[in-house]
């Protein structure tokens, strides 16, 4: 099963208001990246966050590495319409054999009402 | 655009029947990664190929095999197709393995039918 937990799976809001994504790992990242899909679209690489406590900004999106490197966030301050889509988090379990592996979070669908 | 392109970008099969996905990566780029991605899930890591050899590989049977060429370029090939192997696949490249961003292609959508 997925070793990379997202909550929430939904999420509507209203445009203006602020959205947050919660992504928690069982074990500890090397890194962790984050991905936005849009309807109908693929997977868009946004950020790598790798130290812990880390803390990255891209306009109005916030990202956050947890100091133990389980956890992170992405928060969009005063959400648009053009923020609509599924935001992923994915991060590499396992070395050796399982060597190239990424696993994915099952995404958060954000819902901007205009 | 990432310049990572695949083909078909939709493709109707019958359950049994054998498929073969591509992907083009992106110039530079050395190491190629598939995901099947079912509806409302996240993408699903099928295997990863680094410089032609296999470096790492999901919860896929053996039916999911793979191939990549000297021009980084790679195939994805799934036998016995069943009803539940539905989904967007997703090729994926980078510059290296699980440590880097991967750069995705449009995907293929498969139905089975």
């Amino acid at each position: 099963g997925q070793q990379v937990m997202q909550i929430p799976q939904y999420q509507h809001v209203q445009e203006g208001e602020d959205f947050t994504t919660y992504c928690n790992s069982s074990t500890t990242l090397s890194n962790i990246q984050w991905y936005k899909q849009r309807p109908g679209g693929h997977p868009v690489f946004l950020i790598q966050l790798v130290k812990s406590g880390e803390v990255k900004k891209q306009k109005r999106l916030t990202f956050q590495f947890g100091e133990a490197k389980k956890n992170s966030s992405l928060h969009i301050t005063a959400t648009q319409t053009t923020d609509v889509g599924t935001y992923f988090c994915a991060g590499p379990l396992g070395r050796g054999s399982t060597l190239g592996r990424l696993y994915f979070g099952r995404g958060t669908q954000l819902t901007v009402w205009p | 655009e990432t310049g990572v392109t695949q083909s078909p970008t939709h493709l109707i099969k019958t359950r049994g029947q054998q498929v073969t996905l591509r992907c083009s990566s992106q110039s530079g780029h050395n190491t190629v990664s598939w995901y099947q991605q079912a509806l409302g899930q996240g993408p699903q890591f099928i295997f990863q190929y680094y410089r032609e050899e296999e470096n790492g590989r999901g919860n896929f049977p053996p039916r999911f095999s793979g191939l990549q060429f000297p021009n980084y370029s790679s195939e994805l090939n799934v036998n016995a197709l069943e009803l539940d192997d539905s989904a967007l696949y997703l090729c994926a490249s980078s510059y290296g393995g699980e440590d880097y961003e991967q750069y995705f292609g449009p995907g293929t959508r498969l139905t089975v039918t």
